[in-house]
């Protein structure tokens, strides 16, 4: 079936390192997977999207790396800052559907 | 630019009793979603619709759920009668069209079914 998952439940990062974060999806036909930052009482933030066509896209401060060859999909933080502290989620949409599949979520703790 | 709004914030209700929540999307934004979160977990898609028209609702429980967009603008989602398990923050989220990755959510209303 169509599943989107994270390996890591819980990050702690060094404030001013780096992160990464990981998802692992399980549908080969999807051709677009988004990230989303979501804070504590609010709703998910847009963060970054990748074509299926495409290896790597970077925005400010963030990467995100699509490996399709092994189904893993990466979102790397530069810097990280307090304010990045959230859960992560990635989502897939399907080829061919108009829904984005979202995955369980990686809660990122920065550590001053 | 406003964002999308969600009302009411927190709603608390017995089981088998029943709720609305309305949504109200950004200016122009032809599609429309409802999401259900469950706490330690991803959103989950129930209804998508284009304008007033459903895309997918392909996960939503028909039995106790409905969902309208009449105008093609707000929308209210409805559960009757509900259920311990309909604990959840339902998310309600907007997009210029269906194939624009970027959607805005709303904060959200948190049900709490007792």
């Amino acid at each position: 079936g169509e599943s989107v998952g994270l390996h890591l439940p819980t990050l702690s990062v060094q404030e001013g390192d780096n992160s990464i974060i990981n998802c692992a999806y399980s549908n080969s036909a999807s051709d677009y997977f988004i990230w989303y930052k979501q804070e504590s009482g609010k709703g998910p933030q847009f963060i970054i999207d990748i074509r299926s066509n495409m290896d790597k896209r970077q925005g400010q401060r963030v990467t995100v790396l699509l490996n399709k060859t092994v189904k893993h999909l990466s979102l790397q933080i530069a810097a990280t800052q307090p304010g990045d502290s959230a859960v992560y989620f990635c989502a897939e949409k399907p080829s061919g559907t108009y829904k984005y599949i979202f995955g369980t979520g990686t809660r990122l703790k920065v550590l001053a | 630019e406003a964002g999308v709004a969600q009302s009411p914030r927190y709603k608390i209700i017995e089981k088998r009793q029943s709720v609305a929540f309305w949504c109200n999307p950004i200016s122009g934004h032809a599609t429309l979603y409802w999401y259900q979160q469950i706490l330690g977990q991803g959103p989950k898609l129930l209804i998508q619709f284009q304008n007033n028209g459903v895309v997918d609702d392909s996960q939503l429980p028909k039995d106790r759920f409905s969902a309208e967009r009449l105008k093609g603008v707000d929308s209210t989602l409805k559960i009757q009668p509900a259920k311990l398990e309909d604990s959840a923050v339902y998310l309600c989220a907007s997009s210029l069209g269906p194939l624009n990755t970027e959607a805005f959510f709303g904060q959200g209303t948190r049900l709490t079914v007792v």
